[in-house]
Formats: structure tokens, C-alpha cells, sequence
């Protein structure tokens, strides 16, 4: 079974530039979740989608952040304009419902704004 | 809210010694704990939960974990480490079976000396 899948594995601009990435969850499962590592932290959830639909994205900075995810499989997660503070590694889970929902991590994205 | 506190940032561990990662949670209820480890470039890899009964869990690679009520701790245990468990380890918390939000530690580093 595929895990997981994120791309780019890295990435570096500028600030004020924009970047996306992107994540293919794992086969069958509808909650994907996208989460913030800082350097020397735990992961932050960003954003949760239940199929289509954000159910949660209260930690999600809307002044420049967004995400979609069309037709309930892959996701976008953006940035518009980066920010030197969003230098960080951008990971992707995903889960299935039903029992508690064990999240599996993708490699995630490290994301450097220079 | 809840919060997840690894007071140790850095341990370091001879192969073949035991090895105990301590991890702390503030929450009013009995949460549901987890311990993920993170090897440098990949994501985060399920080692083990608790969600109620038994407070001694097993989880993969050998490790087990304790939850004690009294003390709000889930410390995650291994009798004898290989170099490869060198890694990142983090302990996680959510509190709501159907809104399974973690929590996470900020992360204890394992080195392995031979």
C-alpha cells in the first residue's frame, strides 16, 4: 500500500513569493490534515478536511494561507506571500473514519524562505 | 486545552542499554496517547496508543509505553536500543474520539553512541 505522498521534498524562495504544495493521501481515507513543523517543535495542525469540506482550520493563518482539496483526494496547501517566518517542514496525514483515526504522516515539505 | 510536555530535548544512549522517553499531559479526562518517531527526512511513524484499559501498551520495534493516571505520564520504554532507533521521538495527545486533534510534545532526540 502507497503511503502518503508530498511534493516538493524541498523548497526554497524568496519572500513575498508564492509556493504551494502538494499531498496524495493514502488510498480510501477522507480526513487529510495538513500541520506545521517548526525546527526543534512537534507538528501544529493547520488545517483538517473531512472529504471536501474543512472542518477544521482554525489554526490556519487565512491572510496568506489557503488550501483546497478537490473532489475530496489530493490537496493544495499555499502560501501567498511567504514570509521569512514560514521557513518550516509542511507535513501531510491522512486517516480513515470510522475507529479512531490513526494519521499517517507523509515525508513532508521543508519549505525555506530566504 | 490540553498540553504535552517531553522535558528531555536531548538523550543520548549506549546500543544494547534500556532506554525511557518521558512524557507528561495536562488534561482534565483520561486523553488518548500516542508516541510517534520521526527519522531525519521522513514523516512521523505510529510506535503506539493508549486509549483505555490495559496501561501497559506494546507497540512496534519493541517499545512499550506506561500510562499512570496519577502521575499524567505515558512514558515510552525500550529494554534494549539498536542504532537504529536513532531518531526523534514525539508524544502526542487528543482528547476527543471523532475530533482527533493531537497535541504534540516538542520532541525528544535519541543519539545512539556504540
Amino acid at each position: 500500500e502507497a503511503g502518503v505522498v508530498q511534493s516538493p521534498r524541498y523548497k526554497i524562495i524568496e519572500k513575498k513569493q508564492p509556493v504551494a504544495f502538494w499531498c496524495n493521501p493514502i488510498s480510501g481515507h477522507n480526513t487529510l490534515y495538513w500541520y506545521r513543523q517548526n525546527l526543534g517543535q512537534g507538528p501544529e495542525l493547520l488545517i483538517r478536511y473531512e472529504n471536501e469540506e474543512a472542518v477544521d482550520d482554525s489554526q490556519l493563518p487565512k491572510d496568506r494561507f489557503s488550501a483546497e482539496r478537490l473532489k475530496g483526494v489530493d490537496s493544495t496547501l499555499k502560501i501567498q506571500p511567504a514570509e521569512l517566518g514560514d521557513s518550516a517542514v509542511y507535513l501531510c496525514a491522512s486517516s480513515v473514519a470510522g475507529t479512531f483515526r490513526e494519521q499517517y504522516f507523509g515525508p513532508g515539505t521543508r519549505l525555506t524562505v530566504t | 486545552a490540553q498540553s504535552v510536555t517531553q522535558p528531555d530535548i536531548h538523550i543520548t544512549v549506549s546500543e544494547g542499554a534500556s532506554l525511557e522517553l518521558r512524557c507528561n499531559y495536562s488534561y482534565g479526562a483520561t486523553p488518548y496517547l500516542f508516541w510517534y518517531v520521526q527519522s531525519p527526512g521522513q514523516g512521523l511513524q505510529l510506535l503506539l496508543k493508549y486509549f483505555s484499559g490495559d496501561t501497559l501498551v506494546q507497540g512496534i520495534k519493541g517499545f512499550e509505553a506506561e500510562f499512570k493516571r496519577s502521575q499524567s505520564s505515558f512514558n515510552l520504554r525500550k529494554p534494549s536500543v539498536h542504532w537504529s532507533d536513532a531518531a526523534e521521538y514525539f508524544c502526542a495527545v487528543a482528547t476527543n474520539f471523532g475530533n482527533e486533534k493531537l497535541t504534540f510534545g516538542t520532541g525528544t532526540r535519541l543519539t545512539i553512541i556504540p
